[in-house]
């Protein structure tokens, strides 16, 4: 499985956009961009995934590189209720259908 | 539907004893994943159903441990012979799947397992 590189932790102010970044330079053609979030005490939450466009939704938006070897996570507003670990996961189409996760962005929010 | 529920929330067990974990995913997701999570670490892959057939296994599988989908519908998870290292969150999460479609995954809430 491809792997992804992502910041330990960043800081953020509430209200403020959070532009989360992942590196995943040896991403194949087949390979979805998936990101997860997990706040403390749960179990990871679905945020988004994407192929190759930009996707929005009501939690985020993701924006893939022309390459496709980077994405960022878009949190337009953040709150305090964002603070969680992100995690941004390649799964591979047609084959296995795990997620394999890494050790995420830990993303804290000032008010 | 209420999402993916996981029973128990909380287990303590004494090392060799065996647990089994339920978890009951949403009812029209055909595919099940459990996983484990210890402190500080992200979710590590443990098995796959999809509808009942168990098509993948971990190596951290190991013999002691055993997954079962009867009739598609929920899972269980049983440690035989518990270990102070198997204390961690168990995880369950259903998606639904068709072909190389891909979609999110909705995840339960865990049961933590401290083994003493």
């Amino acid at each position: 499985d491809a792997k992804t590189t992502q910041p330990n932790s960043m800081e953020s102010n509430e209200e403020e956009p959070v532009h989360l970044p992942c590196n995943h330079s040896t991403i194949s053609g087949t390979d979805y961009i998936h990101w997860y979030r997990q706040l403390p005490s749960q179990g990871p939450e679905y945020v988004i995934h994407g192929l190759t466009s930009n996707v929005n939704n009501r939690m985020a938006s993701l924006a893939i590189a022309e390459d496709r070897k980077s994405s960022t996570l878009i949190l337009h507003r953040a709150t305090l209720r964002d603070a969680a670990v992100y995690y941004c996961i390649l799964r591979r189409s047609g084959a296995t259908n795990k997620l394999i996760f890494g050790t995420g962005t830990l993303l804290a929010v000032q008010p | 539907d209420t999402g993916v529920s996981q029973n128990p929330r909380h287990k303590i067990t004494k090392r060799g004893q065996n647990v089994t974990f339920r978890c009951d995913p949403i009812s029209e997701h055909n595919r099940l994943y459990w996983y484990r999570q210890t402190l500080g670490q992200g979710p590590e892959f443990l098995t796959y159903f999809q509808n009942e057939a168990q098509l993948e296994k971990s190596r951290l599988l190991s013999d002691r441990f055993s997954a079962e989908r009867p009739k598609g519908s929920f899972s269980t998870l049983e440690i035989q012979r518990t270990e102070q290292g198997d204390s961690a969150m168990y995880l369950c999460a259903s998606s639904f799947g068709m072909g190389s479609g891909d979609y999110g995954y909705t995840f339960g809430s865990g049961t933590r397992l401290t083994v003493v």
